[in-house]
């Protein structure tokens, strides 16, 4: 089974720290995301990664930043952590998919998610 | 990047069957329909996938529109279980690989 996990399921911060949210999948994949998920908006994507120090901001990438230096790990680092920062963390990651091939059919893994406080 | 639209919310009653809608008007003819489910206090979690043809797989089914501007998932025998939110996304082809979520359908069930 694909495993993706994430170094907290709760951590509290305080304003101005920095902070770093850490993922790690055990199924080669190339592609990893990190989402940030608040009520009555949905998953919002911050930065995703296609390959090892390869990197692409989502739709909501400002004030975060990102770190790919091995494949099996995807760091998310919040240089200074801000109240509005608190929100549910969820890492996820799929294989490359090429063309018609039938990796495009595979699914996207989660890992369980950080909830994070920034007080 | 392809949109969908669900309803924000939508209600069922035990063992009853649930018709979970989705609509994507923009898809293009290669995007693959996907769905997940996040249960509470969980991360999302794989149920289903379709390009044209109806699926079925142990959790769902998935019906497609002859013009694929649609789909609709759906639970045969809803259970106090399968309350958790769904999402209809669209796996795009070339370029970027990165998926986008809606805000999804929240599905109660009722005992």
């Amino acid at each position: 089974d694909v495993k993706v996990t994430q170094s907290s399921r709760y951590l509290v911060k305080r304003t101005g720290e920095k902070v770093f949210l850490e993922c790690v999948q055990d199924m080669d994949h190339e592609n990893m995301f990190w989402y940030r998920q608040d009520p009555g908006l949905g998953l919002r994507l911050i930065y995703f990664s296609y390959d090892v120090k390869m990197k692409e901001k989502g739709d909501i990438p400002e004030g975060y930043s990102v770190s790919r230096e091995k494949k099996e790990r995807f760091s998310l680092i919040l240089e200074s952590a801000s109240t509005n920062q608190t929100s549910m963390y969820l890492c996820a990651s799929y294989p490359l998919g090429v063309g018609f091939s039938q990796k495009y059919t595979d699914t996207q893994y989660f890992g369980p998610g950080t909830r994070l406080t920034v007080l | 990047d392809a949109k969908t639209t669900q309803p924000n919310s939508m209600e069922s009653n035990e063992e009853e069957p649930v018709h979970l809608p989705c609509n994507h008007s923009t898809i293009s003819g290669t995007d693959y329909i996907h769905w997940y489910r996040q249960l509470p206090s969980q991360g999302p979690e794989y149920v289903i996938h379709g390009l044209t043809s109806n699926v079925n797989n142990r959790m769902a089914s998935l019906a497609i529109a002859e013009d694929r501007k649609s789909s609709t998932l759906i639970l045969h025998r809803a259970t106090l279980r399968d309350a958790a939110v769904y999402y209809c996304i669209l796996r795009p082809q070339g370029g970027s690989e990165k998926l986008v979520f809606g805000k999804g359908t929240k599905l109660t069930v009722n005992p």
